[in-house]
């Protein structure tokens, strides 16, 4: 069973604030990553991360920006949040190479900017 | 680069009916693929994954899936439908090393 975890589940908040998504995984995963998801819709990776201090911009253009200073944490922050910000956000985490490296979502974090 | 193709946005079975959620790829390497499902609410599971041992994967739940180079497929089957698999369903590939790469995702819907 994965050990990934998000926090908040939900959050509705108003249009300029500054918010964090917290993503943890206790599985000591290298690889991290953090799709947005419409309802009803595919998943987008906007970025991903294969270790300590390294992180990479994925193909949906994002104005979301993300650390990865100790291992099993991989947080999210939107400077300013705007209405067209509101999605559902997940986390994902991998560990091993190759064929085997499956990746493991955590529940999900869902936000709503009025 | 990779990315899947999934047939049908919704499929809509009677329980005890036959599921098949149809999966194209395109890959310019051998790919690994992967169905995951997500539940309302939910982040995604992991139902199966191919990764070149056998080309006939068994998954979870009474589901499993074939791998054919020669179609470019990875449908998802399960031979009778339970109400308990309404749900939303994603394959997914992905390169040696690289990110995930998901189709949009076909809504199961089961009717009694």
């Amino acid at each position: 069973e994965a050990d990934i975890y998000q926090t908040p589940r939900y959050l509705v908040i108003g249009t300029g604030k500054k918010i964090t998504l917290e993503c943890s995984q206790t599985m000591g995963h290298d690889k991290m990553y953090w799709y947005q998801q419409d309802p009803g819709m595919e998943l987008h990776l906007i970025h991903y991360s294969y270790g300590v201090n390294s992180t990479e911009k994925g193909d949906l253009s994002s104005e979301s920006t993300v650390s990865r200073i100790r291992t099993e944490h991989f947080p999210l922050t939107l400077e300013s949040a705007r209405p067209s910000h509101t999605s559902q956000y997940l986390c994902a985490s991998s560990g091993a190479s190759g064929s085997t490296d499956t990746q493991y979502f955590g529940p999900g974090t869902r936000l709503t900017v009025l | 680069a990779q990315s899947v193709t999934q047939l049908g946005s919704h499929v809509s079975v009677s329980e005890g009916a036959l599921v098949l959620l149809r999966c194209n790829y395109s890959s310019s390497v051998p790919p690994y693929l992967f169905w995951y499902v997500q539940y309302p609410n939910q982040g995604l599971q992991l139902l199966l994954k191919y990764t070149s041992a056998a080309t006939l994967v068994k998954g979870i739940n009474g589901f499993e899936a074939e791998f054919k180079k020669s179609e470019t497929s990875f449908h998802l089957t399960k031979p009778s439908a339970h109400m308990s698999d309404a749900a939303e369903y994603f394959c997914a590939v992905r390169g040696p090393n690289t990110p995930l790469v998901f189709g949009k995702g076909t809504r199961l819907s089961v009717i009694a």
